[in-house]
């Protein structure tokens, strides 16, 4: 099953914009978290909120969650060309893991 | 310094030979997983384990063993591997907040597996 979805699926911005990511889910969770992935390599994990945060920061990255939407977005504010990438959200299922499809994010210098 | 590996990084075999790609980490993280990314679908969850010796089944589990003998070591089994198998496999690891939750997982960089 998958439980995470991210929306946009793609998303074009130039440099020093704000680019906004939001990932839905189905089930209760314990935690929710941002990856983020460079073409084909490893996993690098950006930020974890917990059921019982609301708002979450890290640098350049901000991350709400919303519990009765189910729901939460990743805020990537002054954007950089260095920040294309593929972002994902993940949650946990009991302690099983389910990833979205995720964001591909394009930032043009 | 604190890791996942994997090996091998690429491996491209013939359908129906055993194959294994190993994982090891050096953080004594209890929780150990394997995921598979095709493109457009994400990561999949294919097997986990909570601690030595217990593991269960991800959501896409059919054609592939683990075994969790050590803490630090998770490999991942294909015992008679198909076409549809072809995909990039990543194993991860973390650590157990008290109660039912886990951290942040650490991602190894990836095996590229091709059958032919």
């Amino acid at each position: 099953s998958q439980q995470g979805e991210e929306d946009p699926q793609a998303l074009s911005i130039q440099e020093g914009e704000n680019a906004t990511m939001n990932c839905s889910y189905k089930t209760s969770i314990n935690n929710l978290q941002w990856y983020r992935q460079n073409s084909g390599r490893g996993l690098v994990h950006l930020i974890l909120i917990r059921s019982n945060e609301r708002e979450k920061h890290s640098g350049r990255l901000r991350v709400t969650l919303d519990t009765s939407k189910k729901s939460s977005s990743l805020l990537i504010t002054a954007s950089r060309a260095a920040d294309t990438a593929s972002y994902f959200c993940a949650t946990d299922e009991g302690f099983k893991t389910i990833f979205g499809a995720g964001t591909r994010l394009f930032v043009k210098a | 310094e604190a890791q996942v590996t994997q090996n091998p990084r690429y491996l491209i075999t013939v359908t129906g030979k055993k194959l294994t790609v190993t994982c090891s980490q050096n953080m004594n993280h209890e929780y150990m997983s394997w995921y598979r990314q095709d493109p457009g679908l994400g990561l999949r969850q294919i097997y986990y384990s909570m601690n030595v010796e217990v593991t269960d089944k991800g959501d896409v589990p059919e054609g592939y063993k683990v075994s969790r003998k050590e803490k630090r070591n998770f490999p991942l089994i294909l015992e008679s591997p198909s076409p549809n198998q072809t995909s990039l496999y990543f194993c991860a690891s973390t650590s157990f907040r008290q109660g039912r939750s886990y951290n942040e997982q650490f991602f190894g960089p990836g095996t590229r597996l091709t059958v032919l």
